[in-house]
């Protein structure tokens, strides 16, 4: 098993450009989510996803968008990139079934100019 | 929602010390409640978790006590190593009530050899 991969490792983008953060995961889990970390901030989730074509927003959505075709993938897109997106994203796969163990990709780190 | 304290959000202590981290939660309704390492340029990794039915919970040097009524928890690392040094994350969630993770801010570890 790969567990949770995220693509790519690092990312550089303009102010207004466009872009999407691929995630997959091979465990055939029912939950995935994208969070962003900030200095000082923690985790925080952007939007999450209880099965394939279910999709919810969470504490800070605003600028982005997800879709999930697939267990295995889900992509996050920034529609339009600000500096305030700036930051390292995760996405993180838990199984359901009696456990809650959520599992983080590598990350992302994005730096918008 | 919920709101997930942590402190203290830096900790040094000498090799062979105990370190204690804690953390608050507001929403009596989560029940489920894990500790993540983060090691530089990775994701979180679960190290322990603690049920809401459950006081404590021991794993070799790691330990971690749940008191429901104060709605706090806390993580405890005896015979600290250099290895433990890392971010500690403490998370909050309502097992079986979807995806959502409420992450502290985080603390940084540092044993001094």
């Amino acid at each position: 098993n790969a567990g949770v991969t995220q693509t790519p490792k690092f990312q550089v983008l303009k102010t207004g450009q466009s872009m999407t953060l691929q995630c997959a995961q091979d465990m055939n889990h029912e939950y995935m989510s994208w969070y962003r970390q900030d200095p000082g901030m923690g985790l925080r989730l952007i939007h999450y996803s209880v099965g394939a074509g279910i999709t919810d927003q969470g504490e800070v959505p605003n600028g982005y968008n997800v879709s999930r075709s697939t267990t295995e993938d889900f992509p996050l897109r920034l529609l339009s990139a600000a500096p305030s997106q700036t930051s390292v994203y995760f996405c993180a796969s838990t199984g359901t079934g009696g456990t809650d163990t959520q599992y983080f990709g590598p990350g992302t780190r994005l730096t918008v100019l | 929602g919920e709101n997930v304290e942590q402190h203290p959000s830096t900790l040094s202590v000498q090799e062979g010390d105990s370190a204690v981290i804690k953390c608050t939660y507001s929403d009596s309704a989560s029940n489920y409640f894990p500790w993540y390492k983060q090691e530089l340029g990775k994701g979180p990794q679960l190290i322990i978790d603690i049920r809401s039915n459950v006081g404590e919970k021991k794993d070799q040097r790691i330990a971690v006590t749940l008191n429901k009524t104060a709605k706090h928890f806390s993580l405890h690392i005896t015979e600290t190593q250099p290895e433990d040094s890392a971010v500690y994350f403490c998370a909050a969630s309502i097992r079986g009530g979807g995806n959502q993770f409420y992450f502290g801010t985080g603390t940084s570890l540092t044993v001094i050899p």
